[in-house]
């Protein structure tokens, strides 16, 4: 079953405004991460923010925050003052905290066009 | 330092060919990760390594067998591929494995193709 959700195929904004990057989990677990990556052209998988299901407040780091909403089941990440170098594939992942079922999940992933 | 490394970038090998591709990272971390990933799809879990040992294999098909000869080393060795195996294979690891707290750093990856 399809655990991570993001239901944006495509996103534009255009630079130095924000955008938000909707993605949406399920899982019974209590315990629970959640992560999002940025896959420029290149490849490689860039670790943006983490949310760990027990925080109280919304992650952030720098131009990143996590919007977490735990009744909604959902984690969406709002990148602010876009730049033209956030043009990339977003990635949303969850690692459930139960022994022996720990491997992450993606979500489809957003790729985000920042216009100038 | 956060740098997963991962050797060779670029991979062209035929049907027949053994080759090998190579991830190293020096962060002290205990789990080593293999991805694969197909064009614009989200990386699929192959196979974790946890403190030097087999943890999870995703029934991988036996042409792709992994090796982890130290904690900083993760091999991918590939015999007998088949086209459908081209792909972007991901290094990861993070500081342990069998929590839900720890993130991924990821290598740039290599680009395999199979002719």
């Amino acid at each position: 079953a399809q655990k991570i959700t993001q239901t944006q195929p495509g996103m534009f904004v255009q630079e130095k405004e924000a955008v938000t990057l909707d993605c949406t989990y399920d899982t019974s677990d209590p315990s629970y991460g959640l992560f999002w990556y940025k896959q420029p052209s290149s490849g490689e998988m860039i670790f943006l923010i983490y949310q760990g299901s027990y925080d109280q407040q919304n992650a952030t780091e720098g131009r990143y925050s996590l919007n977490f909403q735990k009744a909604r089941k959902s984690a969406n990440l709002v990148i602010s003052a876009s730049q033209l170098g956030d043009s990339a594939m977003y990635f949303c992942a969850m690692r459930e905290g139960r022994v022996g079922n720990n491997d992450m999940r993606f979500g489809a992933g957003t790729r985000l066009t920042v216009k100038p | 330092d956060t740098e997963v490394t991962q050797t060779p970038k670029h991979l062209v090998m035929g049907m027949t060919n053994k080759k090998s591709l190579k991830c190293e990272q020096h962060m002290g971390h205990r789990a080593m990760y293999w991805y694969k990933q197909k064009a614009k799809k989200p990386p699929e879990l192959m196979f974790v390594y946890s403190y030097e040992k087999l943890s999870i294999n995703e029934s991988v098909p036996s042409r792709f067998s992994p090796e982890c000869p130290n904690s900083s080393l993760l091999n991918l060795h590939l015999h007998a591929l088949q086209p459908e195996d081209s792909a972007l294979y991901l290094c990861a690891s993070s500081y342990m494995f069998g929590t839900d707290s720890y993130e991924q750093y990821f290598g740039p990856g290599t680009r395999l193709t199979v002719t």
